[in-house]
């Protein structure tokens, strides 16, 4: 199992553009989940899924939008990037909503926005 | 505001000795949870401790949860230079499916 998956690792993109995050977990998870993390701020909730077809709002949703057409996919767009968006992106995976269940991470895409 | 802060924001110890960090919520929980991240890393899950536990024991680590005060101390045992890290707590809020994360304790462990 590869676990969550992420890419890019690293990206720059300038004031205006738009780009696509990538997540994918090959757990066959149901509840998966973006969450951004700035210093002193500790990770904070964007969007989330609890299944194909169904996305929510989290702590932080402006500026982003999600879709989930697949299990195994939960990409992260960014319409019209800021400098604010500068950040550290994080996708989690668990096995239902139930907190319970042990979330999993992927390794992180750091953003930077000019 | 945030629901769960770290208490200290970072801890220098020696190897072997105890590491102990505190996190305090603001709102009833159904759990907590203790997450580490390595530098560049992901996190990764430790330990979780529900709300009518009072105290939890994993390996080297031990929880304690006292929903009176609405705080939880992580203590890692016998500290090793590879538990060098960052170590999150983050509350499962009653009746919801979000995870709250806090904002981390940096722990650094010299061998």
């Amino acid at each position: 199992n590869a676990g969550v998956t992420q890419t890019p690792k690293f990206q720059v993109l300038k004031t205006g553009q738009s780009m696509t995050l990538q997540c994918a977990q090959d757990m066959n998870h149901e509840y998966m989940s973006w969450y951004r993390q700035d210093p002193g701020m500790g990770l904070r909730l964007i969007h989330y899924s609890v299944g194909a077809g169904i996305t929510d709002q989290g702590e932080v949703p402006n500026g982003y939008n999600v879709s989930r057409s697949t299990t195994e996919d939960f990409p992260l767009r960014l319409l019209s990037a800021a400098p604010s968006q500068t950040s550290v992106y994080f996708c989690a995976s668990r096995q239902g909503r139930s907190t319970y269940n042990e979330q999993f991470f992927g390794p992180g895409t750091r953003l930077t926005v000019l | 505001s945030q629901q769960g802060e770290e208490d200290p924001q970072a801890l220098s110890i020696q190897e072997g000795e105890n590491a102990t960090m505190n996190c305090s919520y603001k709102t009833s929980i159904n759990n907590l949870q203790w997450y580490r991240q390595n530098s560049g890393r992901g996190l990764v899950h430790l330990i979780l401790i529900r709300s009518n536990e009072r105290e939890k024991h994993s390996g080297r680590l031990r929880v304690t949860l006292d929903t009176s005060k609405k705080s939880s101390s992580l203590l890692i045992t016998a500290s090793r230079a590879a538990d060098t890290a960052s170590y999150f707590c983050a509350t499962s809020l009653y009746n919801t499916d979000k995870l709250i994360f806090g904002t981390g304790t940096r722990l650094q462990v010299f061998p």
